[in-house]
């Protein structure tokens, strides 16, 4: 059972172009995570937000959680090749400690 | 500093049989996630090792287990294989907080292929 839901599911875009990805549940979180996975390897941590309303940008990358803790969503501007892949969220709930990760969202940007 | 290392990274089983995959976690990690993940999928949790026992299970049946040694590193064992076992099995490795956000460190997978 997968807590998080992400949209879109597939994304192709355009060098240059900007692309919003989101991450929702009806949970609420105490943390969420943004990670980047590449064929062939595992996921790699882009990002943690652990306060409601948060906003943490790395580069050309925005991340925000949402007021209410259960959602959050990554905006990336103006894509390039390298940023295509696979890009998870995952969230701790409140009791507990392990994470639950999102449907996925594949992104790939055309040269 | 190193990182988790998995093995074997792919290999093939008929229906019926048994398999183990193994980890070794990060320097300075003690608590060892194992995730199964379908193509183009999310990872699910199956299991969490911290101090040698299991701390936490995902909805997977008995025939998934695994264990922990006291050098951190980690096995998976499944059971009884059937086909939609097939998938990319990853093993993660964190240092145990009892609050805050953990950090895993991921390694490339074992992918398993049932016929």
């Amino acid at each position: 059972t997968q807590l998080l839901e992400q949209s879109p599911q597939f994304l192709s875009i355009q060098e240059g172009e900007n692309l919003t990805v989101y991450c929702n549940s009806s949970s609420v979180f105490s943390s969420l995570q943004w990670y980047r996975q590449e064929p062939g390897e595992g996921p790699v941590l882009l990002v943690t937000v652990v306060t409601g309303g948060e906003v943490k940008k790395l580069k050309r990358l925005t991340f925000q959680f949402g007021d209410a803790r259960k959602d959050s969503s990554l905006h990336i501007t103006a894509a390039q090749p390298g940023d295509t892949g696979l890009y998870l969220c995952a969230g701790v709930p409140n009791t507990g400690n392990q994470f639950y990760f999102g449907t996925g969202t594949s992104l790939t940007v055309i040269p | 500093e190193t990182g988790v290392t998995q093995s074997p990274t792919h290999l093939i089983k008929t229906r019926g049989q048994q398999v183990t995959l193994r980890c070794s976690s990060q320097s300075g990690h003690n608590t060892v996630s194992w995730y199964q993940q379908a193509l183009g999928q999310g990872p699910q949790f199956i299991f969490q090792y911290y101090r040698e026992e299991e701390n936490g299970r995902g909805n997977f049946p008995p025939r998934f287990s695994g264990l922990q040694f006291p050098n951190y590193s980690s096995e998976l064992n499944v059971n009884a294989l059937e086909l939609d076992d097939s998938a990319l099995y990853l093993c993660a490795s964190s240092l145990y907080r009892v609050s805050g956000a953990n950090v895993l460190t991921f390694g490339a997978g074992s992918r398993l292929t049932v016929l």
